[in-house]
């Protein structure tokens, strides 16, 4: 089972910050926070990932709670690109990624 | 990061028949993923494949349904036999490669797969 709760769908106007939250309230000290996107018809796309500390990269922002119950994926200027399913998943070294359902995220022009 | 090719990118076939797809990485890899994404559906992992052992499948999968091979360390395969149209799905190939301190997966584009 999925580790991991995200809203089902959000919308986004073009050039402005998408925020995508996810709640993992059950994830243990050692296990990492990942982000992936799956745009129309390709494979998984990785985005970011964290364990306790913020991180920044070209593509996003992850910010995470201190408790590390939850995070929020941040695209800070999205365009009609952006549009894709986001998956967050909490994962530990070799264990398998477990996708959930994700986060369909449509920007808006 | 990684690049992943998959052949064939997609494919229409006969039920009763069996289709191989190859994955191809740029780089020796250790372990290698199959995914299933049924239509409408989240992604759902057949098998890990490492180089030099048997793949170990997840529950719901096995050998005779899905063969694979894993030859060498930047290639694998994945056989779908005997199919009929419960498996037309994209089939990913997926590798892990060292991140930050912690392992990433990369995935390929994918193989659409449509049994009439």
């Amino acid at each position: 089972d999925a580790k991991t709760t995200q809203p089902p769908s959000m919308d986004c106007a073009e050039g402005r910050a998408a925020n995508l939250p996810c709640n993992h309230s059950t994830i243990s000290g050692n296990e990492y926070v990942y982000w992936y996107r799956q745009i129309h018809s390709q494979g998984p796309q990785y985005i970011i990932h964290g364990l306790k500390n913020n991180e920044t990269n070209e593509m996003a922002s992850l910010i995470i709670t201190e408790d590390r119950k939850s995070s929020t994926l941040i695209l800070p200027h999205a365009t009609l690109r952006d549009t894709a399913v986001y998956y967050c998943i909490v994962h530990f070294g070799n264990e398998k990624l477990t996708f959930g359902t994700g986060t369909r995220l449509t920007i808006i022009p | 990061s990684a690049v992943i090719s998959q052949k064939p990118s997609r494919d229409i076939c006969q039920r009763g028949t069996s289709l191989t797809i190859q994955c191809q990485v740029d780089s020796q890899v250790t372990m290698m993923f199959w995914y299933r994404q049924q239509p409408g559906q989240s992604l759902t992992l057949i098998a890990t494949a490492n180089q030099g052992s048997e793949a170990t499948y997840e529950s719901g999968f096995v050998i005779d349904k899905f063969p694979i091979s894993r030859p060498n360390l930047t290639f694998s395969t994945l056989t779908v036999s005997n199919m009929s149209p419960e498996d037309s799905s994209i089939y990913l190939c997926s590798v892990e490669k060292d991140g930050t301190g912690q392992e990433t997966q990369y995935f390929g584009p994918g193989t659409r797969l449509l049994v009439l």
